[in-house]
């Protein structure tokens, strides 16, 4: 089974600028969570989908938005960039039976604003 | 936010001994689970633990659970250098949500 794919794996982008960042889940998993790993603050949730859905939203300003696709693969869009974004995005594909789900994350997407 | 913290927040030892990293947390929870990150890359999951579990093993892998005290610990017996990484665990609180929140993370550093 293929594991959790995330695209581009780098990117450089000038502040003002917009991004989006793409990640496919496992096969059969209908959950994508992502989230924003920096020094400072650690890895913090920026939201779910599932079946398409928004279940779930982390404090991040408006300007970090996303969506699921019926096939389960999931963007995430950061626009208006800001030099504080820079850090690596993780997303985490799960089945969704939360009670007992593991998360699995892909490689990650480090995004560098200049 | 993050739900709790990680002790210690580095850690040396020699190849062969055994690591011990703790992490506490503040919610109640479902379960919890323990992630390793080499330098930076993706998340890899080690193992998951439910709340009404109070230890759990996986290879080299030693989890304890304790929700009375909110803390869980995650034991690696015998470390090689491979191991050398950071550890977190991070805690899933929703009964629909697959939403996870991490510790700060222990780094782990093995010596040959």
């Amino acid at each position: 089974k293929a594991g959790v794919t995330q695209t581009p794996r780098y990117l450089i982008k000038t502040r003002g600028q917009q991004v989006t960042l793409s990640c496919s889940p496992i096969s059969g998993h209908r959950s994508v969570s992502w989230y924003q790993q920096t020094p400072g603050q650690g890895l913090q949730f920026l939201f779910e989908y599932f079946s398409e859905t928004q279940r779930n939203k982390g404090n991040f300003p408006g300007r970090f938005s996303g969506r699921q696709f019926s096939n389960s693969r999931s963007e995430m869009n950061v626009s208006t960039l800001e030099l504080g974004d820079s850090a690596l995005y993780l997303c985490a594909s799960s089945s969704g039976r939360w009670e007992n789900t593991e998360a699995f994350f892909g490689q990650g997407t480090r995004l560098t604003v200049v | 936010s993050q739900q709790g913290e990680e002790d210690p927040q580095a850690l040396s030892i020699q190849e062969g001994e055994n690591a011990t990293m703790n992490c506490s947390y503040k919610t109640s929870i479902n379960n919890l689970q323990w992630y390793r990150q080499n330098s930076g890359r993706g998340l890899v999951h080690l193992i998951l633990i439910r709340s009404n579990e109070r230890e759990k093993h996986s290879g080299r892998l030693r989890v304890t659970l304790d929700t009375s005290k909110k803390s869980s610990s995650l034991l690696i017996t015998a470390s090689r250098a491979a191991d050398t990484a950071s550890y977190f665990c991070a805690t899933g609180t929703g009964s629909n949500t697959g939403k996870l929140i991490f510790g700060q993370g222990t780094t782990l550093q093995v010596k040959p």
